[in-house]
């Protein structure tokens, strides 16, 4: 089993639509969580940490479920600019600062 | 704005060569890191440095070697490169965990073939 899950996808929405991405985690002793943004033949950025009270940023929405082990992003009203492949990511309980990322869902949205 | 930048977009090596990808960041950052990423597998962890001189081994080190004589530079060295380490690598730096900004930061990416 992977330590990190993600449904590859594609997923394929119309501009406008409202869009959620699941991920599972397999180390309970993992701490922190993040939804990286990974455009075509481009490097990862992080889109947004999650936090166990949920956060929100603009049309992003990140929940976290500690008892499931799952993580969550909701993009509101998508726009073409969000086609993307979304990582997530997780970090165990480690001095290092190391990251083990999931293997990314795709996400088209079209006209 | 943090930069991390790699030596070569893309490279083309043959069988038995050796080979180094370098890594450079201009934030202080005393974390850095490289991956390869490859299609299905996701960006796995090929070694990791905390400090100058330091380096750990992550998920996948067979084949490869790390070097870091400065905070800002970290090398990879495949040392016979073989088909099978045909991949995109990506190297990343960070702050340690738990201080604000702790995120990493990723370079444009090598694209590495070896023929």
């Amino acid at each position: 089993r992977k330590e990190v899950e993600q449904d590859p996808g594609p997923f394929n929405v119309p501009e406008g639509a409202t869009v959620a991405f699941n991920c599972t985690y397999s180390n309970s002793a993992s701490q922190s969580f993040f939804w990286y943004r990974q455009d075509c033949r481009k490097e990862p950025k992080l889109l947004m940490s999650v936090y166990s009270s949920g956060n929100e940023d603009g049309r992003f929405t990140a929940q976290l479920n500690r008892a499931s082990q799952y993580i969550s992003l909701l993009i509101r009203d998508s726009k073409l600019s969000d086609s993307a492949t979304y990582l997530c990511v997780v970090r165990g309980n480690n001095a290092g600062n190391m990251l083990t990322f999931g293997g990314g869902t795709r996400l088209m949205v079209k006209p | 704005d943090v930069k991390v930048t790699q030596s070569s977009r893309y490279l083309v090596k043959r069988t038995g060569e050796k080979v180094f990808l370098e890594c450079v960041q201009d934030m202080d950052h005393e974390n850095m890191f490289w991956y390869r990423q490859d299609p299905g597998l996701g960006l796995r962890l090929i070694y990791f440095s905390y400090d100058v001189k330091m380096k750990e081994k992550g998920d996948i080190p067979e084949g490869y070697s790390v070097s870091r004589e400065k905070k800002e530079r970290f090398s990879l060295i495949l040392e016979s490169a073989s088909t099978n380490q045909t991949s995109m690598y990506l190297c990343a730096s960070s702050r340690p965990p738990g201080l604000a900004g702790d995120e990493q930061f990723f370079g444009p990416g090598t694209r590495l073939t070896v023929l």
